[in-house]
């Protein structure tokens, strides 16, 4: 079947301007994830979904950042007035249930925003 | 809080030998643990995880890794590597009590390159 679909693949803002991230999860999948990827970094955990609620939004590092899902399906992750220090790959993830003991996440390929 | 420390930022192998990519945690209660491989412009796909029992877990692709808890390691080794194994490798945890078990801390990747 479909897996976590991404959009755009790239992206390049200029600095100051916003962007909007979009994540198509697995079909069924209740919890979706937002991660980022920052050059030579591991990945950041950013928020978290349990269908259109967000129990966790600790990573998201300013005001700057927001996302939300809608019908338990699609979400967009903006980000406002980027910086230069956004650039990074943004990846989305689904699964299942919540628990990391038996629903594997499954990621999209990711969104590469640069911020020039 | 929880960490991850993958050592070695870069390995390279010859075609048919050993693999060994190392991953060591900290962490105040044992840690569910996955390994993740990334292809290029992929997102990352599950390799194997321990979450309970036996300690040496096999995955995909003839991967495997043991969860020594003495050690605080859980290292992901494959006996003959192949060209197709090329990729970036990434060991991640989370926390199985209470309610953040969904909480994925990752370490910054390994790049493993196998030469012909």
């Amino acid at each position: 079947g479909a897996g976590v679909s991404q959009s755009p693949s790239n992206k390049v803002t200029e600095k100051g301007k916003d962007v909007e991230l979009r994540c198509d999860p697995i079909s069924g999948h209740t919890a979706l994830y937002w991660y980022r990827q920052s050059l030579g970094q591991g990945l950041e955990f950013l928020i978290y979904f349990q269908g259109n609620s967000a129990p966790d939004k600790s990573g998201l590092p300013s005001d700057r950042f927001s996302a939300e899902r809608t019908g338990g399906s699609v979400s967009t992750l903006t980000i406002q007035r980027t910086q230069q220090e956004d650039s990074a790959v943004y990846l989305c993830a689904s699964s299942r249930g919540v628990s990391s003991y038996n629903s594997p996440l499954h990621f999209g390929n990711g969104t590469r925003l640069t911020v020039t | 809080a929880q960490s991850v420390t993958q050592l070695g930022s870069h390995v390279s192998v010859s075609e048919g030998a050993l693999v060994l990519l190392r991953c060591n945690y900290s962490s105040s209660v044992p840690p569910y643990l996955f390994w993740y491989v990334q292809y290029p412009n992929q997102g990352l796909q599950l390799l194997l995880k321990y979450t309970t029992g036996a300690t040496l877990v096999k995955g995909i692709n003839g991967f495997e890794a043991e969860f020594k808890k003495s050690e605080t390691s859980f290292h992901l080794t494959k006996p003959s590597a192949h060209m197709s194994d090329a990729a970036e490798y990434f060991c991640a945890v989370s926390d199985p009590s209470g309610g953040s078990n969904y909480k994925l801390t990752f370490g910054k990747g390994t790049l493993l390159t196998v030469n012909p």
